[in-house]
Formats: C-alpha cells, sequence, structure tokens
C-alpha cells in the first residue's frame, strides 16, 4: 500500500458525460501528479500539482481539468468523455517535487 | 527531450532464476533519476528502486539491483530468484530535474514454475 487513495476504482460513463475521478496524496506528500495509461499511448503526464498550484502541465487535453484543494487532494475532471479516453488513470504523490513518485492504485474508467 | 527506451517487449524466466530488463535512456541533463516500477495485473504502480545520476554504487533493494552504466545510457533491472509473483509488467522512467516522469512502453516478465 502506497499511501495514496483515489476513488472511484472503476467508472463506467457514456460519451458526453462528465466524471470526476479524486486523489489524496500519502500523508505530508505536497506535490500530486495526475497521469493516463492507456493500451495505444503507454503512460503519459497529465498534470503536477505543487501545494495548491498547478507546477507542470503535459499532454493534458481542454477538455481535462485539476485542482489541489488546500487540504492537499487532488481532483481531475474530466469533460465532454470520447470513447478514446477510456483508461487508467493514475495519481501519484512526492514530499516536494524532485522524489520519488507513489501511485494510487488507480482508477479504470470506461466510456460507452 | 527525455526518451526511455524498452526494447523487450516479453521475457520469460524460470522460478529461482536471475532476469535482466533493459532500459536505455536519452538526456542532455547531468543531474537525473532512474526508477523502475512494477505493475501486475491488478493494475497498481510500485515503486521498485531508485538510482540518482551522480551515485557512484549501483543501487539495489531486496532482489532488485539496477546496474547503471552512465556512459552507456543504460539502467538495467535484475531481478535475482525470481518468485511467480515477479510476473507483471514492468517500467523504466527517469526524471530531469524537478521535472515530472518520462516511462518507458514497458517489459512483460512472466515466471514460470
Amino acid at each position: 500500500d502506497s499511501g495514496v487513495t483515489q476513488t472511484p476504482k472503476h467508472l463506467i460513463t457514456a460519451t458526453g458525460q462528465r466524471v470526476t475521478l479524486r486523489c489524496s496524496p500519502r500523508s505530508g506528500d505536497l506535490s500530486v501528479y495526475w497521469y493516463q495509461q492507456s493500451l495505444d499511448q503507454g503512460l503519459q503526464f497529465l498534470i503536477q500539482y505543487y501545494n495548491g498550484e498547478e507546477r507542470a502541465k503535459g499532454n493534458i487535453l481542454e477538455r481535462f481539468s485539476a485542482q489541489q484543494f488546500p487540504d492537499l487532494h487532488s481532483e481531475l475532471n474530466l469533460s465532454s468523455l470520447e470513447l478514446g479516453d477510456s483508461a487508467l488513470y493514475f495519481c501519484a504523490s512526492a514530499r516536494l517535487g524532485g522524489e520519488t513518485q507513489y501511485f494510487g492504485p488507480g482508477t479504470r474508467l470506461l466510456v460507452l | 527531450a527525455q526518451k526511455i527506451t524498452q526494447t523487450q517487449p516479453g521475457m520469460f524466466v524460470q522460478e529461482k532464476e536471475a532476469v535482466t530488463l533493459d532500459c536505455t535512456y536519452d538526456t542532455s541533463d547531468q543531474s537525473y533519476g532512474l526508477f523502475w516500477y512494477k505493475q501486475p495485473s491488478s493494475g497498481e504502480m510500485i515503486f521498485l528502486i531508485y538510482q540518482g545520476s551522480y551515485d557512484e554504487q549501483n543501487a539495489t533493494e531486496g532482489r532488485y539491483s539496477l546496474n547503471f552504466q552512465k556512459a552507456r545510457k543504460s539502467a538495467n533491472l535484475v531481478i535475482s530468484a525470481s518468485q511467480l509473483g515477479d510476473s507483471a509488467m514492468y517500467f523504466c522512467a527517469m526524471r530531469v530535474g524537478y521535472s515530472t516522469l518520462t516511462f518507458g512502453k514497458g517489459t512483460m516478465l512472466l515466471v514460470s514454475p
């Protein structure tokens, strides 16, 4: 158990819908990262937050957004969902920004 | 830009044998970190081992060791005395400075009895 929690574990929804994925980092970790894992794209970095502020952006679509709250948990919002958004979404956390990232169990999203 | 290459899509090994999973990386930065993660069929990503670019000794964590050859830009994972529970996907990743992780495509390891 990495200490990073993600909810929900599984999510099934329809195209055009909006979902929110939630992540709680390890106790004391200030950095939260979101990754998407799909069969065709592999593991791709989406976005990073550090202590509530956006720190880095990767291949995140405009339909996706995220935020980190004062209690350091983070949410990833996916809207206008398409079939191709079906993937495993990971949250990871690190103490500051340059250390080992510990991953949560992931949220498996299926868009029908 | 950073790049990680894992050339072995799949590897087979017998229980109790050692196995080496290959990883080469490309970066022009002098300061970077190399990581290996394990992803079993259940899906979670488990951190295994870390090697810093300035570390002179190869990293070891139990049955895992990282064979770091800086001049060749390689960071191979060695698993000694393989166990059935080692069957999983293994990802090599790199971080440059305070940037995020760049992952390779992974190697599927199957351990047979």
